[in-house]
């Protein structure tokens, strides 16, 4: 099964409005990171938080973990039409496993 | 310094063929990650490895597919008798001698494999 959940599986806002987007996991890990993939390319990194950190931020982004509830968030501020794309979660596991585990995505749409 | 590369971007099979997909790593990187992912879906890791080695295969299927990282030239998955199920977005991502523990993995632009 997944390792990380996002949600919602989809989203649809207004240009210049906020979006907010969820991912959950299952086990420890070492760190989480956030991508951004546009339809039918590769996948950019946006940012990375490791599992000592709260929050961290990168220009209109910012990432929240909570260990506790094994969930984060990622928020984008002032929303783009280019912000349209699929975001995914991925969780650096710490035993043993030199791999990211993906989730879902969030499919987020910028409507101008 | 160029980024992962992965050729080609677009591959067509017919059932039954072999499918070679190449990944050359970024300057620098020695672990070579190789992930799938299907329409609409999130990608799912199949293989790790380092030069020579292949440390994690647990995604991969058991049979037909196969990878390799030779100590030169660049990363390679192969699917032999490809089936329609094969169809999907392959990946390879690279990261640095340290490996994934708190530091990104760089994505290719991936290959897209279709077989018909």
């Amino acid at each position: 099964s997944q390792q990380g959940e996002e949600d919602p599986q989809a989203l649809s806002i207004q240009e210049g409005e906020n979006a907010t987007m969820n991912c959950s996991y299952k086990t420890s890990i070492n760190n989480l990171q956030w991508y951004r993939q546009n339809s039918g390319r590769g996948l950019v990194h946006l940012i990375l938080i490791r599992s000592n950190e709260r929050e961290k931020h990168s220009g209109r982004l910012r990432v929240t973990l909570d260990t506790s509830k094994k969930s984060s968030s990622l928020l984008i501020t002032a929303s783009r039409a280019a912000d349209t794309a699929s975001y995914f979660c991925a969780t650096g596991l710490i035993q043993g496993a030199q791999k990211l585990v993906f989730g879902q995505g969030t499919r987020l749409t910028i409507n101008p | 310094n160029a980024g992962v590369m992965q050729n080609p971007r677009h591959l067509v099979r017919r059932r039954g063929q072999e499918a070679r997909l190449r990944c050359s790593p970024m300057k620098g990187h020695s672990h070579v990650y190789w992930y799938r992912q299907l329409p609409e879906e999130g990608l799912k890791f199949m293989v790790y490895l380092q030069k020579e080695n292949i440390i994690d295969e647990s995604g991969m299927p058991k049979e037909r597919f196969s990878a390799e990282f030779p100590k030169e030239g660049p990363s390679i998955l192969r699917i032999q008798q490809v089936v329609r199920g094969d169809s999907a977005a392959y990946f390879c991502a690279s990261s640095p001698i340290q490996g994934l523990v708190g530091t990104e993995a760089f994505f290719g632009q991936g290959t897209r494999l279709t077989v018909v």
